[in-house]
């Protein structure tokens, strides 16, 4: 089946460094990728939409400049936190859509960011 | 605009006993409905889903029904086991040519007990 990998599954940084995320589409291309990002006890919010060779689409609020995202193939697609502060800790989240028209999206486990 | 509420948790049961997990939506135009579950330690998975209304979506003994007039998708089970434990998220996509782009309630805990 469709498996994506996201790493790391968890990161703890001091604030002001950034931090880069990966998500990788293991056994299928994904043409569009999604980043979301989840607070304790609140609902998954899309951040943004990526797809790959061109620039992200991102959501009304999401700050382009400070969320970096960046989809150079098939198969991966990066989230770069920048100059990370502590509101940017969060449980980030991928999802790949398969490009063969079957409409799947398979979802990443998570990578948990900590900033100190 | 669009939102979706799901009841809030834990959820505590113990094995064999019924479940339900009330999902409601607010949506412009025709939603499709979804329940995504998250077990420990994994991504959220595709438990099932409807497209229109009075679908009813079904996998591994879970059960929605979708129900335009109440504007309701509640998830139920018959008979829950221990590892049916996880996180159960509602969601609708009101784009049918993009369905990546979601719109999740808070996710609701399930914890069942033997």
């Amino acid at each position: 089946g469709a498996v994506v990998s996201q790493h790391p599954s968890r990161v703890i940084c001091k604030s002001g460094t950034s931090v880069k995320i990966e998500c990788r589409s293991l056994d299928f291309q994904a043409t569009t990728m999604f980043w979301y990002r989840q607070f304790p006890k609140k609902s998954l919010m899309l951040m943004a939409t990526s797809n790959e060779g061109s620039k992200a689409t991102y959501e009304q609020g999401v700050e382009k400049d400070k969320f970096l995202i960046n989809h150079a193939s098939l198969t991966l697609s990066t989230l770069t936190v920048t100059s990370a502060h502590p509101e940017d800790s969060s449980f980030y989240i991928c999802s790949a859509r398969r490009g063969d028209g079957a409409n799947v999206l398979t979802f990443g486990a998570g990578s948990r960011l900590t900033v100190l | 605009g669009n939102s979706v509420t799901q009841m809030e948790g834990p959820v505590t049961l113990s094995e064999e006993a019924f479940l339900t997990i009330n999902c409601t939506y607010t949506a412009t135009g025709y939603p499709s409905l979804f329940w995504y579950v998250q077990y420990p330690g994994e991504g959220l998975q595709l438990l099932l889903k409807a497209t229109k209304a009075d679908d009813k979506g079904s996998n591994k003994g879970f059960e929605a029904t979708y129900r335009k007039e109440t504007t309701s998708f509640h998830l139920e089970k018959g008979s829950v086991q221990v590892s049916d434990s996880a996180v159960y998220f509602c969601a609708l996509s009101v784009l049918t040519s993009n369905t990546g782009k979601l719109i999740f309630g808070q996710g609701t805990t399930l914890q069942v007990k033997p």
